[in-house]
């Protein structure tokens, strides 16, 4: 079983739609969560932390479930720029070791 | 862009050969780290480079090997090379102790033929 797993997609969604993506986590542990978005053939950039209470960024939507090890990514009013790979990653305290998920894969369509 | 510069920027070898891939991170970060992408995977941790020593490692074979220098930059050496080996090698500069943001630069896709 993978640490940290995410459904591949690809999540094909209308422009203007809302999208939420989960990943679990399977090491009790881990301490900081992030959410880095990757564009085809192009590096990962962070697209946000995740704290346990929950963190908004504009249309941006991160939450942090503890009891049931699992984060999510709710993207409202989806735009055609927000099509990439959307990758959750966990870190453990202690350890400078980030563990990726196989990264879910977003298409807004016109 | 984050001025974690890597070169090359593609290469391609053959099987049983080595590679040597080099990284110079961003200014003011003191910790280098090396992530190996496949083809339709996450990124997976490799090794971690502070003070010039590793300081933490994935599960790779001791073929793969790194090196940083004293300002930061930082070498990633693969001998005995696969088939498998054949991905997208990731760079990513930080600074030891702010468990925060990573900084990728543009990686070195590797063809093992």
């Amino acid at each position: 079983r993978k640490e940290v797993e995410q459904d591949p997609g690809p999540f094909n969604v209308p422009e203007g739609a809302t999208v939420a993506f989960n990943c679990t986590y399977s090491n009790s542990a881990s301490q900081s969560f992030f959410w880095y978005r990757q564009d085809c053939r192009k590096e990962p950039k962070l697209l946000m932390s995740v704290y346990s209470s929950g963190n908004e960024d504009g249309r941006f939507t991160a939450q942090l479930n503890r009891a049931s090890q699992y984060i999510s990514l709710l993207i409202r009013d989806s735009k055609l720029s927000d099509s990439a790979t959307y990758l959750c990653v966990s870190s453990e305290v202690g350890t400078y070791k980030y563990i990726f998920g196989t990264g879910t894969r977003l298409k807004v369509l016109a | 862009e984050t001025g974690v510069t890597q070169s090359p920027t593609h290469l391609i070898k053959t099987r049983g050969q080595q590679v040597t891939l080099r990284c110079s991170s961003q200014s003011g970060h003191n910790t280098v780290s090396w992530y190996q992408q496949a083809l339709g995977q996450g990124p997976q941790f490799i090794f971690q480079y502070y003070r010039e020593e590793e300081n933490g490692r994935g599960n790779f074979p001791p073929r793969f090997s790194g090196l940083q220098f004293p300002n930061y930059s930082s070498e990633l050496n693969v001998n005995a090379l696969e088939l498998d080996d054949s991905a997208l090698y990731l760079c990513a500069s930080s600074v030891r102790g702010e468990a925060g943001e990573l900084f990728f630069g543009e990686g070195s896709r590797l063809t093992v033929l």
